[in-house]
């Protein structure tokens, strides 16, 4: 159970387009979504949270109006990089915690490579 | 604010040694601590967590974890590794819903 997935897994873009990713929760209903960006061979920075049905908290020196995030439903959160620079070729991971969950965990989806030409 | 530093950027093992991937919290209050493994191309996935009870945590492959509060650490350890547990591993440590990860100790197994 709670397996999360991401579409599309990898995406190439010309720059100034904009790309949509997808992340669900396929067999659970989850409270929270988080959106994750990997640089190589680095962490993860955590870039905003989302709740359903509300807007997305975003972190420190995250552009909103760049990563727009849609929390449509329990099992469905959004991120869509708009006008795509090379600079934001990554790798970008979302999570979702089970709202019948008591503590702090979350799960993963596989990941969504960008590549910005 | 809460950190967590992984001590070690890469640690290369031989095939059926032991190993021991370090990390380190700063917390003032309670805190939940996960260790998360990272297959090549891949998302997370959940190695073990520490939420409270018994200090040590195990998973099902073999890694265990010991919360130590006083040294306010949380290294993973394996008493005999395969060359399957090639990966990066990262430990975080969580506060109301936001997960704070470390560096990441990538784990190389030579035969």
């Amino acid at each position: 159970g709670a397996v999360v997935s991401q579409h599309p897994s990898w995406v190439i873009c010309k720059s100034g387009t904009s790309v949509k990713i997808e992340c669900r929760s396929l067999d659970f209903q989850a409270t929270t979504m988080f959106w994750y960006r990997q640089f190589p061979k680095q962490s993860l920075m955590l870039m905003a949270t989302s709740n359903e049905g509300s807007k997305a908290t975003y972190e420190q020196g995250v552009e909103k109006d760049k990563f727009l995030i849609n929390h449509a439903s329990l099992t469905l959160s959004t991120l869509t990089v708009t006008s795509a620079h090379p600079e934001d070729s990554s790798f970008y991971i979302c999570s979702a915690t089970p709202r019948t969950r008591n503590y702090d965990e979350q799960f993963f989806g596989p990941g969504t490579r960008l590549t910005v030409l | 604010a809460q950190s967590v530093t992984q001590l070690d950027s890469q640690v290369p093992v031989f095939e059926e040694a032991p190993v021991e991937l370090r990390c380190n919290y700063s917390s003032s209050v309670s805190v939940y601590l996960f260790w998360y493994v990272q297959y090549p191309n891949q998302g997370l996935q959940l190695l073990l967590k520490y939420l409270s009870g018994s200090t040590l945590v195990e998973s099902i492959n073999g890694f265990e974890a010991e919360f130590n509060k006083s040294q306010t650490s949380f290294h993973l350890r394996k008493p005999s590794v395969h060359i399957s547990d090639t990966a990066e591993y990262f430990c975080a440590v969580s506060r109301a819903q936001k997960l704070v990860f470390g560096q990441g100790t990538r784990l190389t197994i030579n035969p």
